[in-house]
């Protein structure tokens, strides 16, 4: 139990859906992150949260629209999307974003399928 | 920028081989070095880590060293088993996370 829970597990989408992601953590932190992880590239930060302030977006397309109502929850809204976009989307949580040797803390993933 | 390079994988052993995941880092600052690893079916988990040059992390029988002279973190083991596969991620730390690209283990009995 890593205290980090993701839903769904698993998310089959058409192009024209509307969808979202849901992570929750249990461990009092007070940041939180959205990555995406693609086959043999390395884990694509999209956004970071800390106090539920939006502090890093890292280029991502606007179909990709987070939301964190407080510090414990974290949603990924997904309209629009591509192909390209079938992914395993995973959350963090860390006690803050800095801070050099603060570990992050993973869900198991989201494993989405854009068709 | 900052960036982690690992060896690509698959990497298949037989059980009780030695276990050499090479990993180097370019980074402008003084990160911290960490290895992640993905068990199927979930996400990742710390593995070891160490914070600066010359420190090293160890746990479950892995090893990893901090060498600042050769900016390289490679993980360690020296008798792997069937419930070490998995994919095991290199990672430095910064301001913030950067992440290889993975490197997937089988061991098979």
């Amino acid at each position: 139990e890593t205290g980090v829970t993701q839903t769904p597990r698993h998310l089959v989408m058409g192009m024209t859906n509307k969808k979202s992601l849901k992570c929750e953590q249990h461990l009092g932190h007070n940041a939180m992150y959205w990555y995406k992880q693609s086959a043999k590239k390395p884990l694509e930060l999209m956004f970071v949260y800390n106090f539920k302030e939006q502090t890093e977006n890292n280029s991502v397309p606007s179909r990709f629209s987070p939301e964190c109502p407080n510090s414990s929850h974290l949603f990924l809204h997904l309209h629009t999307l591509q192909p390209e976009d079938s992914a395993l989307y995973l959350c963090a949580s860390s006690q803050e974003p800095g801070g050099r040797d603060n570990e992050q803390f993973f869900g198991p993933g989201t494993r989405l399928t854009v068709l | 920028g900052d960036s982690v390079t690992q060896m690509e994988g698959p990497v298949t052993l037989s059980e009780e081989a030695f276990l050499t995941i090479n990993c180097t880092y370019t980074a402008t600052g003084y990160p911290s070095l960490f290895w992640y690893v993905q068990y199927p079916g979930e996400g990742l988990q710390l593995l070891l880590k160490a914070t600066k040059a010359d420190d090293k992390g160890s746990n479950k029988g892995f090893e990893a060293t901090y060498r600042k002279e050769t900016t390289s973190f490679h993980l360690e083991k020296g008798s792997v088993q069937v419930s070490d596969s998995a994919v095991y991620f290199c990672a430095l730390k910064d301001s913030q996370f950067y992440f290889g690209t993975g490197t997937s283990l089988t061991v098979i009995p």
